[in-house]
């Protein structure tokens, strides 16, 4: 079953727009992860924040948690059309070593 | 090499048959995992191990599935029975340690159509 809810669905901007996502999640995490996925086919990490952590930088990406709304978001500035992609948030609970996704956001940056 | 690697990239088969995926994980990753994506899903869990021993089977949807490690690296799924709904991409990942600290690095997926 699917733990996290990305919002919105689809997104479509500009190329130097920043583009911003969010994913709300159901239960107790440990950490939460974003991923990016090209084509449909494999995943690359991009990002992990950890339950104690509220913001999370690595260059252009920008991660903030808040665990008492249990929600995520990702916002990507100075958007490029090489980050049209789809964006998912995975969570991993205490105890457990595999990761539950949500349905992910399907970006796309016009060139 | 450098990534996780699945093979094959892509399989067709018929419904009733029997299929084997594999994945070769980063070499020194003692986590294996396996997970499937639908169209238009995000990846569902199905199976983990560490070492050559499964972990965690609870993803598997039933006992037509099955999946082995048994030198501890290379990592093969097998479905028996294909029926139409197991068609999705199969992906595999691999950690350098088992938990979510540490970062699952994914495979280009196996397309699994079961016609």
């Amino acid at each position: 079953s699917q733990q996290g809810e990305e919002d919105p669905q689809a997104l479509s901007i500009q190329e130097g727009e920043n583009a911003t996502m969010n994913c709300s999640y159901k239960t107790s995490i440990n950490n939460l992860q974003w991923y990016r996925q090209n084509s449909g086919r494999g995943l690359v990490h991009l990002i992990l924040i950890r339950s104690n952590e509220r913001e999370k930088h690595s260059g252009r990406l920008r991660v903030t948690l808040d665990t008492s709304k249990k929600s995520s978001s990702l916002l990507i500035t100075a958007s490029r059309a090489a980050d049209t992609a789809s964006y998912f948030c995975a969570t991993d609970k205490a105890g457990s070593y595999q990761l539950t996704f949500g349905k992910g956001t399907k970006l796309s940056v016009i060139p | 090499g450098a990534g996780v690697s699945q093979t094959p990239s892509n399989k067709v088969t018929e419904k009733g048959k029997y299929v084997e995926l594999r994945c070769d994980p980063i070499s020194g990753h003692t986590a294996l995992y396996w997970y499937r994506q639908s169209l238009g899903q995000g990846p569902e869990f199905l199976i983990y191990f560490q070492g050559t021993g499964a972990a965690d089977d609870s993803g598997l949807p039933n006992d037509r599935f099955f999946a082995v490690r048994p030198e501890g690296s290379v990592s093969t799924l097998k479905i028996q029975r294909t029926e139409r709904g197991d068609s999705a991409v199969y992906l595999c990942a691999s950690s350098l340690i088992a938990g979510g600290m540490d970062t699952q690095y994914f495979g280009p997926g196996t397309r699994l159509t079961v016609l």
